[in-house]
């Protein structure tokens, strides 16, 4: 079974720019989460979505964040504009999401390192 | 606010040792406890999910769940180098996890 996948693997950009990451939940996971892990802390969840809607962006900065889930399975996370204390990991994970405590297992993509210069 | 404690270490201990990681959790209604492995410049990897007080024991690992105390521990037995990495705490409650800054890890040979 494919695992989460996500792209690109690094990004640098400079301040004021915009960019965008990518996802792709493991097969017939209803639930996706975008986190931000900034070095040395451990991953801040930002936004989650069960199939296309949204279930939790309470931690979510939309004056420069957004993301969407348009068909229930891929995902992007865009930053527009960026600044230097977006510089992090984000990560993607997926879940079951369909009750039961189990399905609250969530499975990590490789993440997107994001520089801002 | 929803918070999850960990000691953030370092965390040393002898090849062979056991290794023992304590978390402790804020929100009551967290139902689902997990651990997470994360080596330098990777992503996190699960180890072990608790659901229900007491042990479960996966391996050279074991977590420990004390919902009362709202307290949660994993032990390493037989520690090996390779387990030398971040150990992330995370807890549950419908599907809102909420993760520790994690406790470092080093097993010296």
């Amino acid at each position: 079974e494919a695992g989460v996948a996500q792209s690109p693997r690094y990004k640098i950009i400079e301040k004021r720019q915009s960019v965008a990451f990518w996802c792709n939940p493991i097969s017939g996971h209803a639930t996706l989460y975008w986190y931000q892990q900034i070095l040395g802390q451990g991953p801040k969840l930002l936004i989650q979505f069960q199939n296309n809607g949204v279930v939790d962006d309470s931690q979510l900065p939309k004056d420069r964040f957004s993301a969407e889930r348009l068909k229930g399975v891929d995902s992007t996370l865009k930053i527009q504009p960026a600044k230097l204390e977006d510089s992090a990991v984000y990560l993607c994970a997926s879940s079951l999401g369909r009750g039961g405590l189990s399905t609250d297992t969530q499975y990590f993509g490789p993440g997107t390192r994001l520089t801002v210069l | 606010q929803k918070e999850v404690e960990q000691n953030s270490g370092p965390l040393s201990v002898p090849e062979g040792a056991i290794a023992s990681l304590n978390c402790t959790y804020s929100d009551r209604g967290s139902q689902s406890f997990f651990w997470y492995r994360q080596y330098s410049g990777k992503s996190p990897e699960l180890i072990m999910s608790i659901y229900s007080n007491g042990d479960k024991e996966d391996g050279r690992f074991t977590a420990q769940l004390n919902k009362a105390s709202q307290y949660v521990s994993l032990l390493i037995r037989d520690s090996q180098p390779s387990d030398s990495a971040t150990y992330l705490c995370a807890a549950s409650n419908n599907n809102d996890m909420r993760f520790g800054a994690g406790t470092r890890l080093t097993v010296k040979p």
